[in-house]
């Protein structure tokens, strides 16, 4: 059965700090992997995805994610973060050719002053 | 903005209750997905619906319901409400056709059952 598991449940960190945020997927067969995030009281938006191709993701707001077939893992990084990133981030999959999105658990990112 | 709209933005009802939750998909996109968001469950995916008809189903109560109508927008019918119904449900929509998967979230409906 195909899961995502986010690794870490709160991360805080220190504006303009780097911050990685791990996600790792478990499937037989090649997904579509995606980054969300939720801001307080909004719904979910898309940061990036990975389809095919080249294995660097560059999304909105700075962030970019690296797919990395033989870890299954796909983590989110931003070189540098700023207070309006806190948010709650999650992860998510989908087969292709399949129209269930599997969602992780959810990171809490809180960028401290 | 995503496109989607969903209403109403807040609810509040008693336990026993039924409420309805309405969900108007972006122009063009044929599937809705129904979430329920609560902070000890995280994002559970309820139901999906594709042109009309019911093409997934995740962790839905029997007593709830959802249905997709000819011009595509979405009810999700929830019943005989409990205490532990409080969340907040997320629709979504996505065009299929092009099978990347990308779901379209709107803003949610927070529903609190006292």
């Amino acid at each position: 059965a195909q899961s995502v598991t986010q690794l870490d449940s709160q991360v805080p960190v220190f504006e303009e700090a780097p911050v990685e945020l791990r996600c790792n997927y478990s499937s037989s067969v090649s997904v579509y992997l995606f980054w969300y995030v939720q801001y307080p009281n909004q719904g979910l938006q898309l940061l990036l995805k990975y389809l095919s191709g080249s294995t660097l993701v560059k999304g909105i707001n700075g962030f970019e994610a690296e797919f990395n077939k033989s870890q299954t893992s796909f983590h989110l990084r931003k070189p540098s973060v700023h207070i309006s990133d806190t948010a709650e981030y999650f992860c998510a999959g989908v087969l292709p050719g399949g129209f269930k999105t599997i969602f992780g658990a959810g990171t809490r990112l809180f960028v401290k002053a | 903005d995503s496109g989607v709209t969903q209403t109403p933005k807040h609810l509040i009802t008693a336990t026993g209750q039924r409420v309805t939750l309405r969900c108007s998909p972006r122009s063009g996109d044929l599937s809705v997905y129904w979430y329920q968001q609560s902070l000890d469950q995280g994002l559970q995916f309820l139901i999906q619906y594709y042109n009309g008809e019911e093409r997934a189903k995740g962790n839905i109560l029997e007593r709830f319901s959802a249905q997709q109508f000819p011009d595509l927008h979405s009810e999700l019918n929830l019943s005989s409400l409990e205490l532990g119904d409080s969340a907040l449900y997320f629709c979504a929509s996505s065009n299929s056709g092009r099978d990347t998967g990308e779901l379209f979230f709107g803003e949610g409906s927070r529903l609190t059952v006292l």
